[in-house]
């Protein structure tokens, strides 16, 4: 089975431009998460998705939003882009809306970095 | 609030020592989970560990072992006899029961073991 797929793997964009970054769960995961990686952080939750339904946001301003298809996938779209966006972008899916009883299981990640 | 604590930001070993990972957790939650996740260069986050706050038992799995310890909020990871595949960053991160998938992760501990 495939793992989490996540593109584009890089991308460079100029600020101010709009991005939409892509996820495609583990078969049968119905919750996706969105991360940001900065580089020499730890990721920062950003939205949790279940069923199509947005479960949780994390402290981003409202120029990130996400949404989640009927088949799971999800995209993670930022406007406006600033230079401090740059960072790695991860998505993790898990089997049910609180993944802890079944873990989380996160891609390699989109590397966003914008001039 | 939650706040997952990696006071080790790099060290670095000779291949086939043991080292330890520190990992300290604040929460006010009585029910709450901790993991170890390892990313390789890759960037991909590899889940290696979850434990819940009820099971204080320590766990060893190979050469890799984990010591939770609620009266400290500690949850520190040793590697045995490192490997050179050891090498990469790990992080230690908490979620708790309640709303979202959100994983609290700590600022990560850059591992480096030298043949």
């Amino acid at each position: 089975d495939a793992g989490v797929t996540q593109s584009p793997t890089h991308l460079i964009k100029t600020r101010g431009q709009h991005v939409t970054l892509r996820c495609s769960p583990i078969s049968g995961h119905k919750s996706v998460s969105w991360y940001q990686q900065v580089l020499g952080q730890g990721p920062q939750f950003i939205f949790q998705y279940y069923e199509k339904e947005e479960r949780g946001r994390g402290n981003f301003p409202d120029r990130f939003s996400a949404r989640q298809f009927p088949n799971y996938s999800s995209e993670l779209n930022v406007n406006a882009l600033l230079l401090g966006d740059s960072a790695l972008y991860l998505c993790a899916s898990s089997l049910a809306s609180w993944g802890t009883n079944y873990g989380y299981t996160f891609g390699s990640g989109t590397r966003l970095t914008v001039v | 609030a939650q706040k997952v604590t990696q006071a080790q930001t790099e060290i670095s070993v000779v291949e086939k020592e043991d080292v330890t990972l520190d990992c300290v957790y604040e929460t006010r939650d009585t029910t709450y989970y901790l993991f170890w996740y390892k990313q390789p260069p890759s960037g991909e986050l590899v889940f290696l560990i979850r434990r819940n706050s009820f099971d204080e038992q320590n766990e060893i799995s190979g050469r890799y072992s984990w010591n939770f310890q609620k009266s400290t909020s500690s949850f520190n990871f040793t590697i045995t006899a490192s490997q050179v595949v050891d090498s990469a960053v790990y992080f230690c991160a908490l979620s708790n029961r309640e709303g979202a998938q959100k994983l609290v992760f700590g600022q990560g501990t850059r591992l480096t073991i030298n043949p």
